[in-house]
């Protein structure tokens, strides 16, 4: 039974470029959460989503961040035009319908802004 | 928003001594998380509290939930080097999401 798999796990990208981050959720889990760690900080929320439908991306920066969880395929973190400030691991986790916290993280991925 | 404030912010200890870390809310929480995190991986659930005074024990960890559920303790005995990493507070944050403290980093010296 695989866990939370997140791909890439490195990412580097030049200021100016997209960055897709990709999540796949643990087999029978319909609800995906992305948050962000800065370098030596906690894990600040940033999104929260269910099958087709974004439930609460109250952590979300207001500009070009976007976040997607389609009804086939993974979900999808994307930040577009990138800057330095946006080099950070970014965790997805998820969790079944029926548990509200506790749920199960990815290994992250790394973003590096050159 | 809520906060949460763990201490200490880092800990040196040698293998075999017993440790305990803390962490305060500024609001009442009814629930309490304890996670774990490694060098380079996602944090890994520990221990869950859902009860003002509760007592939960995961093998050599062990975790209170406060009776002003404002705060948690979490204790490790018998250290042993695995036991390295940085171990978080979480709590509800609103809706499904989790507030998170800054964390505790262990270092284990053999």
């Amino acid at each position: 039974n695989a866990g939370v798999m997140q791909n890439p796990r490195h990412l580097v990208r030049r200021r100016g470029q997209e960055a897709r981050l990709r999540c796949s959720p643990m087999k029978g889990h319909s609800h995906v959460y992305w948050y962000r760690q800065l370098p030596e900080e906690g894990l600040k929320f940033m999104v929260y989503l269910q099958k087709e439908n974004i439930i609460d991306e109250s952590g979300m920066p207001k500009e070009r961040f976007s976040a997607e969880f389609p009804k086939e395929g993974p979900s999808i973190l994307r930040i577009q035009q990138v800057v330095r400030g946006d080099s950070a691991a970014y965790f997805c986790a998820s969790s079944p319908p029926s548990q509200v916290y506790g749920y199960t993280f990815g290994s992250g991925t790394r973003l590096t802004v050159v | 928003g809520q906060q949460l404030n763990q201490s200490p912010q880092s800990m040196f200890i040698q293998e075999g001594e017993d440790v305990s870390m803390n962490c305060t809310s500024s609001s009442i929480f009814n629930t309490w998380l304890w996670y774990k995190q490694d060098p380079g991986e996602g944090p890994v659930l520990l221990i869950a509290l859902y009860k003002a005074g509760e007592l939960t024990s995961n093998g050599r960890l062990t975790a209170q939930f406060g009776i002003t559920r404002k705060d948690s303790f979490l204790n490790i005995s018998a250290s042993i080097p695995s036991d390295v990493g940085i171990y978080f507070c979480a709590g509800p944050g609103g809706g499904s999401r989790l507030t998170f403290g800054e964390g505790t980093q262990l270092t284990v010296n053999p």
